[in-house]
């Protein structure tokens, strides 16, 4: 079935380590994007791609940076983790279309100490 | 931007009871609004979803509802089980950019009472 994975799916790191998430999808969708989701917040949008030459950014993408290495990659890193950037995170994809179903990962559960 | 508020934060039901959620969203461009469930420990899933043109859309047992000209929308479950437990999640969705951009409220925590 077509899916979309994430890797790794737990990780415990230090502050001011540079961290590295990563989303494949099988869905052939060409829209991307990565989420935060904490307690009480619900899911926040960090960056989103259309296709492999655009990048955007969304309500909180300070401290983060992506990559859209192929149609069916996209990465998110921490550059400097922070504890404040202690979160479970989803990649999410979409289709072309007005319906705009999004399809998440599994999530990553991040901890930073 | 467009801000989605959702209420109530955690909701408690008897078994077979029923269960509303209510979310207000901003900006009138919102055209779609898709709700999502989340199982603990599992991603988030879509269950039903409900244009702008539509005043309501039901699925089995749940239903969604739909006031424009207030903007505000909701969710009926009827006759709630065990396995409706989880965080539920709604969303306004508007296009912009040529992107449709989607953003969700904060969630609410279901527990079905057996």
């Amino acid at each position: 079935d077509a899916d979309v994975t994430q890797t790794p799916r737990n990780r415990i790191t230090k502050t001011g380590k540079r961290i590295m998430l990563e989303c494949s999808q099988t869905k052939g969708h060409d829209r991307m994007y990565w989420y935060r989701q904490d307690p009480g917040l619900g899911l926040r949008l960090i960056y989103y791609s259309f296709d492999v030459k655009d990048i955007n950014k969304g309500e909180i993408s300070d401290g983060y940076s992506v990559s859209r290495q192929a149609q069916a990659k996209f990465s998110l890193s921490l550059e400097s983790a922070i504890p404040n950037q202690t979160a479970l995170y989803f990649c999410a994809t979409s289709g072309q279309g007005s319906r705009n179903e999004q399809f998440f990962g599994p999530g990553t559960r991040l901890t930073v100490l | 931007g467009e801000n989605v508020e959702q209420h109530p934060s955690t909701l408690s039901v008897q078994e077979g009871d029923s269960a509303v959620i209510k979310c207000t969203y901003s900006d009138s461009a919102s055209n779609y609004f898709p709700w999502y469930k989340q199982e603990l420990g599992k991603r988030p899933q879509l269950i039903i979803d409900i244009r702008s043109n539509v005043g309501e859309k039901k699925d089995q047992r749940i239903a969604v509802t739909l006031n424009k000209t207030a903007k505000h929308f909701s969710l009926h479950i009827t006759e709630t089980q065990p396995e409706d437990s989880a965080v539920y999640f709604c969303a306004a969705s508007m296009e912009s950019g040529g992107y449709q951009k989607v953003t969700f409220g904060t969630g609410t925590k279901l527990q079905v009472i057996p």
